[in-house]
């Protein structure tokens, strides 16, 4: 049982060059969701997607696009990337109904030069 | 709107002894109230959940909180610390009923253990 599954798990990026943070669950979830973790900061919402078709910014979503792909899959593409962007970036999901407890994929490194 | 503080963004005690990891949340409607727990170089886990049933929650590994409406609390305490025990700790706090699950996290709280 995979449940949440980033792609790539490290990348080093140079200024204003763009890539895509892939994220699929297996959980059948509704709600999923981007976050980016920097020291003492806990984490912070970027975007998320209520459910699939849906989309909406969260507390820090500036330099970030998301497409909801399928019910599966929601991607976190930079398109420019800026050293403040230098963060570790989670991937969770969860049911979207009742408790919601949200799963967390591993996280992915970024390092923007 | 919600918000959470931990007070203390690192806690060291010695292996044995009392872990106490606070939290103190705001909202503006009943909350629902998490800890997660993030072990070095991984993704969050879920330790415990308070959903206004019994305001005593256990979780896993021997770890439990208590919801104070009072105080706004819900303090993380394990009666006898393990070295397996170190890792960073979240508070996180999400409005009951339909919000699809937003949370708004703490600081996280960083603990040590010694032998």
């Amino acid at each position: 049982n995979a449940g949440v599954t980033q792609t790539p798990k490290f990348q080093v990026l140079k200024t204003g060059q763009s890539m895509t943070l892939q994220c699929a669950q297996d959980m059948n979830h509704n709600s999923m969701y981007w976050y980016r973790q920097d020291p003492g900061m806990g984490l912070r919402l970027i975007y998320y997607s209520a459910s699939e078709g849906t989309t909406d910014k969260g507390e820090v979503p500036n330099g970030y696009n998301v497409s909801r792909l399928n019910k599966r899959e929601f991607s976190l593409r930079l398109e420019s990337a800026a050293p403040s962007q230098t963060s570790v970036y989670f991937c969770a999901s969860t049911l979207g109904q009742g408790v919601n407890i949200q799963y967390f994929g591993a996280g992915t490194r970024l390092s923007v030069l | 709107a919600q918000s959470v503080t931990q007070l203390g963004s690192h806690v060291s005690v010695s292996e044995g002894a009392l872990v106490l990891l606070r939290c103190n949340y705001s909202s503006s409607v009943p909350p629902y109230l998490f800890w997660y727990v993030q072990y070095p170089n991984q993704g969050l886990q879920l330790l415990l959940k308070y959903t206004s049933a019994a305001t005593l929650v256990k979780g896993i590994n021997g770890f439990e909180a208590e919801f104070k409406k009072s105080e706004t609390s819900f303090h993380l305490t394990k009666p006898s610390a393990h070295m397996s025990d170190a890792a960073e700790y979240f508070c996180a706090v999400t409005p009951g009923g339909t919000s699809y699950g937003k949370l708004t996290f703490g600081q996280g709280t960083i603990l040590t253990v010694h032998p």
